[in-house]
This record gives structure tokens, sequence and C-alpha cells, in this order.
């Protein structure tokens, strides 16, 4: 089983739409919870942090972890073009190494 | 900005050669990756490294060496390269465990 499960879509959503972008993980031991944001021929870059459970808003962006049933969300209020990329879920289990697994990452595309 | 640069973008090599690909941060990281990203597989980790001198295996470390002989360069070598590593290549670093890591542009590697 893998330590992080995300389902690749394609997800394609018109302008203004709330998006939804979620993964499971296996090991009840991950703490640290993240999303990375990759445009096209780029590297991922960090978009959102998240520790433990709850919630976290950054704008339009809102990360959820729901520790009880291991499950991560991302979602994206009134969604532009711009938003459009693969988005990829990360999780630390907290080891000393600092090695993260990564989901296979969500293509979105927001048409206008 | 915390920049992670790679040597190259694009890259085409021949079978059995001997490839370099090499990566540099300038925010004095200790932890170095080095992942590969393939259609509807993700980010797979190859190697990362902790410390100087150090290293350790990822999931997918056949085929692959690194070296990193000084903390802000770590060095990705495929001893003989083959087709299945036609790839893209992504290097990462991060402070210490738990915290954001920090990605290069990627290096799209083609073997012939």
């Amino acid at each position: 089983q893998k330590e992080v499960e995300q389902d690749p879509g394609p997800l394609s959503v018109p302008e203004g739409a709330i998006v939804s972008l979620n993964c499971t993980y296996s090991n009840s031991a991950f703490q640290y919870f993240m999303w990375y944001r990759q445009y096209s021929r780029k590297g991922p870059e960090l978009l959102m942090y998240t520790y433990s459970s709850g919630n976290k808003e950054d704008g339009r962006f809102t990360a959820q972890v729901d520790k009880s049933s291991k499950y991560i969300s991302l979602f994206i209020r009134d969604s532009q073009p711009s938003d459009s990329a693969t988005y990829l879920c990360a999780i630390d289990r907290g080891s000393t190494l600092g090695r993260l697994y990564f989901g296979r990452g969500t293509q979105l595309t927001v048409w206008p | 900005d915390v920049k992670v640069t790679q040597s190259s973008r694009y890259l085409v090599k021949r079978t059995g050669e001997k490839v370099f690909l090499e990566c540099v941060q300038d925010m004095d990281h200790e932890n170095m990756f080095w992942y590969r990203q393939d259609p509807g597989l993700g980010l797979r980790l190859i190697y990362f490294s902790y410390d100087v001198k150090m290293k350790e295996k990822g999931d997918i470390p056949e085929g692959y060496s690194v070296s990193r002989e000084k903390k802000e360069r770590f060095s990705l070598i495929l001893e003989s390269a083959s087709t299945n590593q036609t790839s893209m290549y992504l290097c990462a670093s991060s402070l210490k465990r738990w915290t954001e890591a920090f990605f290069g542009q990627g290096t799209r590697l083609t073997v012939v």
C-alpha cells in the first residue's frame, strides 16, 4: 500500500467554481501535511502547510486535515484560470530524516 | 529568495553514457533530495542526503548514485544511462525535518 494516494484527475472546472482536491494516507503517525502546486514545466512550490488536524485558510485556499479518517483536502474558492496546475499533496511521517511522501498529483484546469 | 538551481533544463544522452545531474542550493539547507517525475507515477524519491557525505536510498535508487561533497551541492549520477531513465528529474532542499522543501526547475532527461 502506498503511503499516500491521490486521484490524478484530470479535473476541469469553469472559472468561479469551488474545487476540492483530496488525498488519503495510510500511516496514522503522519503529522505534517502540505499541498504543493506545480505549473507546467516548473518545479513544485509550497502552497499550504498544516500540522495535525484542523483547517487552515489562506485567501481562496483552505487546507483541511481529518486524522481520524486519514484524509486531507484542499479547497479552492472562486477558482481562476491562473489556478490551472497540478496539485500535489505531501506528508511528513515525522522521521528524523525529513523526507516527504508525495501523492501522484491532480491536474486541474480552470477554463474561463 | 531561496534558490535551488539545476545545471540543465534539457539533456539528451545516449544509452550507456554516464550522466551527471547537478543541483546547487544557496540557503545552507541540510537536506537535499533527488526525485524523478513521470506521468501517472508522480514524484518518486531516488536518493536524499541530510548532511555532507551522507546519503540515504529512497524508493527507486537502482541505476543511480549520488554525491554530496559540499553542503550546497548534490549530484545525481546515472552510471550507465538507459532509455527507462528518460524522465523529469527534480532536486529539492529543506532546512531540517518538517519544513518546506524548495524545488529546482527540473531537468528533462531523454536517453536515446
